[in-house]
């Protein structure tokens, strides 16, 4: 159980086109899912925090016209890069808590990430 | 002080040794931490909580020290199934996680 997917898993695409990254939750419901970005040797660095039905809050930094977030249901969070840069080129992952399941309440299951080239 | 500082390493061991990674953390109020793993172009895994009492699961032991705002992780016996980078991860209340840049292992034979 405890599965999160991530749709593409790898894209490129010329600057200047938007990209969408679906990310699921596949026998769980999430309230609230996260989205991080990694660049090489870096750590995760989150950069919007998505909840279910309303807007999603975004981390100091990063534009929210440009990373557009929709989260429409308890299993979809989308995240649109909007007129893409080569210096969004990275690797996007998105996260979820369960929190009807049981245990550690603080777990977050991660999706396996989209590396995203930008030409 | 950055929120969390660990060694980037690389740390190169040989199969069957013991190594041990520490990281620090500013925030004294974390409640939770965890150790991630996270294997080169994958997603970070849940390696295992640290708890104050300290913990262990087969060849990892976790352990917390808050009065020094640290935790490390001991790998005994190191695999080669074991290279990877190594996160620590800490929470508080309500926030979303924090991550530390990792610790990367290569165990070599």
């Amino acid at each position: 159980g405890a599965v999160v997917s991530q749709h593409p898993s790898w894209v490129i695409c010329k600057s200047g086109t938007s990209v969408k990254i679906e990310c699921r939750s596949l026998d769980f419901q999430a309230t609230t899912m996260f989205w991080y970005r990694q660049f090489p040797k870096q750590s995760l660095m989150l950069m919007a925090t998505s909840n279910e039905g309303s807007k999603a809050t975004y981390e100091q930094g990063v534009e929210k016209d440009k990373f557009l977030i929709n989260h429409a249901s308890l299993t979809l969070s989308t995240l649109t890069v909007t007129s893409a840069h080569p210096e969004d080129s990275s690797f996007y992952i998105c996260s979820a808590r369960d929190y009807l399941r049981g245990g550690d309440y603080n777990e977050q299951f991660f999706g396996p990430g989209t590396r995203l080239t930008v030409l | 002080r950055k929120e969390v500082e660990q060694d980037p390493g690389p740390f190169n061991v040989p199969e069957g040794a013991t190594v041990a990674f520490n990281c620090t953390y500013s925030n004294s109020a974390s409640q939770s931490f965890f150790w991630y793993r996270q294997d080169c172009r994958k997603e970070p895994k849940l390696l295992m909580s640290v708890y104050s009492s300290g913990n262990e699961d087969g060849r990892f032991t976790a352990q917390l020290n808050r009065a020094s705002q640290y935790i490390s992780l001991l790998i005994r016996d190191s695999k080669l199934s074991d290279s990877a980078t190594y996160l620590c991860v800490f929470y508080s209340g309500n926030t979303p996680l924090v991550f530390g840049k990792g610790t990367r292992l290569s165990v070599i034979a």
